[in-house]
């Protein structure tokens, strides 16, 4: 099992520039979720799934927009990017929620906007 | 909104030392408490979890306990090794929504 993987690795944008980071589980995870990790700032919601077919918020969704293609997969798109979203992206996925909730997570992109 | 506090920052201990790293939240109304280790650069690796009406979880030299009633959760860790240099997060689930709320870390050195 790969668990979850992200792609790409790295990646430089100049201001403006649109991308797509993805994101794929192979544990048949219903729950998945993106976070941007900032020094200082910790952990942040951008957007999660709790399910095939549905999206939410979370806490900083402003400036991207997500499609949960199917249940494997829950891609993060920034339309024009800018300079604040400098940071490392990290996609994760959970079996559910409520206690049994664990979370599993990818090894990151990190994105750095010029 | 929960807010998660991580105490301190960062945290320097020599080998063989017994430690415990500090989480606390503001809100008692959660499903779980996740304990994550996150190495220079990488992702984040899921250590323990403990459910909302368990009061501790071992794994290894690893023992994590939770009071829900005071907003309080630590992570003990026997024995430190040089391998256990790294920042350890955790996170709380409440009990409404999908969400999940992360403290900052602390950065643990263990010094040979």
């Amino acid at each position: 099992n790969a668990g979850v993987t992200q792609t790409p690795k790295f990646q430089v944008l100049k201001t403006g520039q649109s991308m797509t980071l993805q994101c794929a589980q192979d544990m048949n995870h219903n729950s998945m979720y993106w976070y941007r990790q900032d020094p200082g700032m910790g952990l942040r919601l951008i957007y999660y799934s709790a399910s095939e077919g549905t999206t939410d918020k979370g806490e900083v969704p402003n400036g991207y927009n997500v499609s949960r293609l199917n249940k494997r997969e829950f891609s993060l798109r920034l339309e024009s990017a800018a300079p604040s979203q400098t940071s490392v992206y990290f996609c994760a996925s959970s079996q559910g929620s409520g206690a049994y909730n664990e979370q599993f997570f990818g090894p990151g992109t990190r994105l750095t906007v010029l | 909104k929960q807010e998660v506090t991580q105490i301190p920052a960062a945290l320097s201990v020599p080998e063989g030392e017994n430690l415990v790293l500090n989480c606390s939240f503001t809100d008692s109304a959660i499903y779980n408490l996740q304990w994550f280790r996150q190495d220079p650069g990488k992702g984040l690796t899921s250590l323990l979890l403990i459910q909302s009406s368990q009061r501790e979880q071992t794994s290894g030299r690893l023992n994590a306990s939770l009071d829900k009633s005071s907003g309080r959760s630590t992570l003990y860790i026997a024995a430190s090794q040089p391998g256990d240099s790294a920042t350890y997060l955790c996170a709380v689930s409440p009990n409404t929504g999908n969400q999940f709320y992360f403290g900052t870390g602390t950065s643990l050195t263990v010094i040979p």
